[in-house]
């Protein structure tokens, strides 16, 4: 049982170049989630999808896309990589029931230069 | 004021100490409460759950909520250098989505 994978683990951009990180997870949960973790800001909700065929802003969407493919995956797309977009990226899931307890994939760690 | 309140740390102590990580809030409608574990270059796992006041223990880990003081608490016993990560506090009502504490970084030195 793999939970939530992201892919890739680690990339590198120039500044303009665009990207998007990918989101599979395994669990039959409803509902996805990007956030972004930077120092001393912890996590900040970029986009989530409450169910399959809807997206909402989170708390800092400006600079991002999302796509919930179906409900398993839910991408994330950067149209034109800035430096402030430098930050390890985190998806995660969950089943939007009481506790709404999320899990969460490994992360991806992106540079942009 | 933030929904959630977590002081950051970092939180030093020796092997074997007794830990207190908390956090407070202000929205009194919060009934689940969680504590998330965050090891350095992994994303956050569930470490423990709680749904409204009292206590809930597993294993050398004990979660405490206080709603009258809207407070939440992680105590750790016999602390261990594998306890060495970030805690996030996380909470929520019912079916809503989660608001997360900024995380403290505990290290345990041996």
């Amino acid at each position: 049982n793999a939970g939530v994978t992201q892919t890739p683990k680690f990339q590198v951009l120039k500044t303009g170049q665009s990207m998007t990180l990918q989101c599979a997870q395994d669990m039959n949960h409803n509902s996805m989630y990007w956030y972004r973790q930077d120092p001393g800001m912890g996590l900040r909700l970029i986009y989530y999808s409450a169910s399959e065929g809807t997206t909402d802003k989170g708390e800092v969407p400006n600079g991002y896309n999302v796509s919930r493919l179906n409900k398993r995956e839910f991408s994330l797309r950067l149209e034109s990589a800035a430096p402030s977009q430098t930050s390890v990226y985190f998806c995660a899931s969950s089943e939007l029931d009481r506790g709404n307890i999320q899990y969460f994939g490994a992360g991806t760690r992106l540079s942009v230069l | 004021q933030k929904e959630v309140e977590q002081d950051p740390g970092p939180l030093s102590v020796p092997e074997g100490a007794i830990v207190s990580l908390n956090c407070t809030y202000s929205n009194s409608a919060f009934q689940y409460f969680m504590w998330y574990r965050q090891y350095s270059r992994k994303g956050p796992e569930l470490l423990m759950y709680t749904y409204s006041s009292g206590n809930k223990e597993d294993g050398r880990f004990t979660a405490q909520v206080d709603k009258s003081s809207k407070y939440i608490s992680l105590f750790i016993r016999d602390s261990q250098p594998s306890d060495s990560a970030t805690y996030l506090c996380a909470m929520n009502q019912a079916g809503t989505a989660l608001i997360f504490g900024k995380g403290t970084t505990l290290s345990v030195s041996s």
